[in-house]
């Protein structure tokens, strides 16, 4: 079944407790993306990456790394969470070539507390 | 800061009724448009793309796209109750770094019996 899968789904930790949650992808998609979802802010781009080693920020990228050494995987990485990095989180992934960019595919979200 | 706007709602319609979403872009480059579906504490779904000007039906969805007056919409008919979620207009641009989605706060709409 083609998807994308992220893990943990939810996750609560303490300000300054680095963590990383893990996105994968199985349709060898060369687009990875990265967003958060606030209430009254909509889906905000954190990082995004067009192919292996090849990433680049989002509108929201602070507080944030991700890296892409390999084609299915896109963690996201917090190395010192804040309380106000609490939020809902999607990953999601597409083909690269032309229109297709928009026509993403999203894991089901990962629900990060803060305290 | 390219946007994209909608207004959030609540939008409600009786069953059987046509919904009709609203989206604007602020960035005359944009290539393609996209309307997705988010049920409550769900990821967002495809439900349909538009590339050129004028409409394009999907079933019970057609949307429309006017890119003189920077306008996108996505007309539902014979609304369902299942139908009952948030729409997220996406806006595809072409910037230095490659291809970027910026999505819109979402129109929440509700679908009455």
């Amino acid at each position: 079944e083609a998807q994308v899968t992220q893990n943990p789904r939810y996750l609560i930790t303490v300000t300054g407790k680095k963590l990383t949650v893990t996105c994968s992808q199985n349709m060898n998609h060369e687009y990875m993306s990265w967003y958060r979802q606030d209430p009254g802010l909509g889906l905000r781009q954190i990082y995004y990456s067009m192919n292996v080693e090849v990433t680049d920020k989002g509108d929201v990228p602070e507080g944030y790394k991700v890296s892409r050494k390999e084609k299915r995987n896109f963690p996201l990485i917090l190395e010192s969470p804040s309380p106000n990095q609490t939020s809902l989180y999607f990953c999601a992934s597409s083909k690269e070539r032309g229109e297709e960019i928009g026509e993403q595919f999203f894991g089901p979200g990962t629900r990060l507390t803060v305290l | 800061q390219k946007e994209v706007e909608q207004n959030s709602g609540p939008l409600s319609v009786p069953e059987g009724a046509i919904a009709s979403l609203n989206c604007t872009y602020s960035d005359r480059g944009s290539q393609s448009f996209f309307w997705y579906r988010q049920y409550s504490g769900k990821s967002p779904e495809l439900i349909m793309f538009i590339y050129s000007n004028g409409d394009k039906e999907d079933g019970r969805f057609t949307a429309q796209l006017n890119k003189a007056s920077q306008y996108v919409s996505l007309l539902i008919r014979d609304s369902q109750p299942s139908d009952s979620a948030t729409y997220l207009c996406a806006v595809r641009e072409v910037t230095g770094g490659g291809n970027k989605l910026t999505f819109g706060t979402g129109t929440q709409l509700k679908v009455e019996l």
